[in-house]
């Protein structure tokens, strides 16, 4: 069964970049014919989709945070990671690396790892 | 794109059913039977409960059921219990390959 687990710094100054990676473990991310994603949750908010990317490289993001979000995937690693870009205070949040099943529905979700912005 | 609606809290005794509304546009619930529901306690991460508006994954109680209506989606529970006390979110497609998540509805069991 794929498991999911981001990693990355937990602390990132404003107008920086985040940069988080997820690690896939139980398969190979280019022999799945999943699309490969990125969910956030400020605290005590609701959730966020991000953006999903496929193994080729093909990736779809939010239309509210696409000029500064980039997706990339490094199959030779078996994993996929998120940069944001100029981060603010409301980019704190868990940040959650999922399988996007078909586009349609997320379904596993690594664990979340929670990223603050602040000088 | 807008959130999906979500009304904020609901709440039921043991054993009684609730219903959660999820309330969108043409855009996005009223155009594709793409719904899916997220059940999360808290400091975990969420898990998915209806996938394509109806459907349960493997491990998923039968007390849970999704439907349709327009640009309204719903979740069931049924039999209420104590360990569905949990946030609740709906997600839909919304076309071009987006999703957009619903605002969230705390479940409390009474």
């Amino acid at each position: 069964q794929l498991q999911l687990q981001e990693s990355g710094p937990g602390l990132v100054k404003p107008s920086e970049t985040l940069s988080l990676s997820c690690t896939v473990s139980g398969g190979s991310i280019s022999g799945s014919s999943y699309y490969w994603g990125w969910i956030r949750q400020p605290p005590g908010k609701g959730l966020e989709w991000i953006g999903s990317i496929y193994y080729t490289g093909s990736a779809y993001n939010s239309p509210s945070l696409k000029s500064r979000v980039t997706i990339s995937v490094d199959t030779s690693k078996n994993h996929f990671s998120l940069r944001l870009s100029s981060v603010t205070a409301a980019d704190t949040a868990v940040y959650y690396c999922v399988i996007d099943f078909n586009l349609y529905w997320f379904d596993p979700w690594g664990q979340g790892t929670l990223v603050t912005v602040s000088p | 794109q807008s959130a999906l609606t979500q009304p904020a809290s609901v709440s039921g005794s043991p054993g009684q059913s609730i219903t959660i509304s999820c309330t969108g546009t043409s855009s996005d619930v009223g155009s594709y039977n793409l719904v899916s529901w997220y059940q999360q306690h808290p400091g975990k991460a969420p898990k998915l409960m209806i996938y394509e508006g109806i459907y349960r994954p493997s491990g998923v109680s039968n007390r849970f059921s999704g439907s349709k209506s327009g640009n309204t989606a719903s979740l069931t529970i049924s039999g209420l219990q104590a360990e569905d006390e949990a946030d609740y979110y709906c997600c839909s497609y919304a076309g071009s390959s987006t999703k957009v998540f619903g605002t969230g509805t705390k479940v409390t069991v009474l």
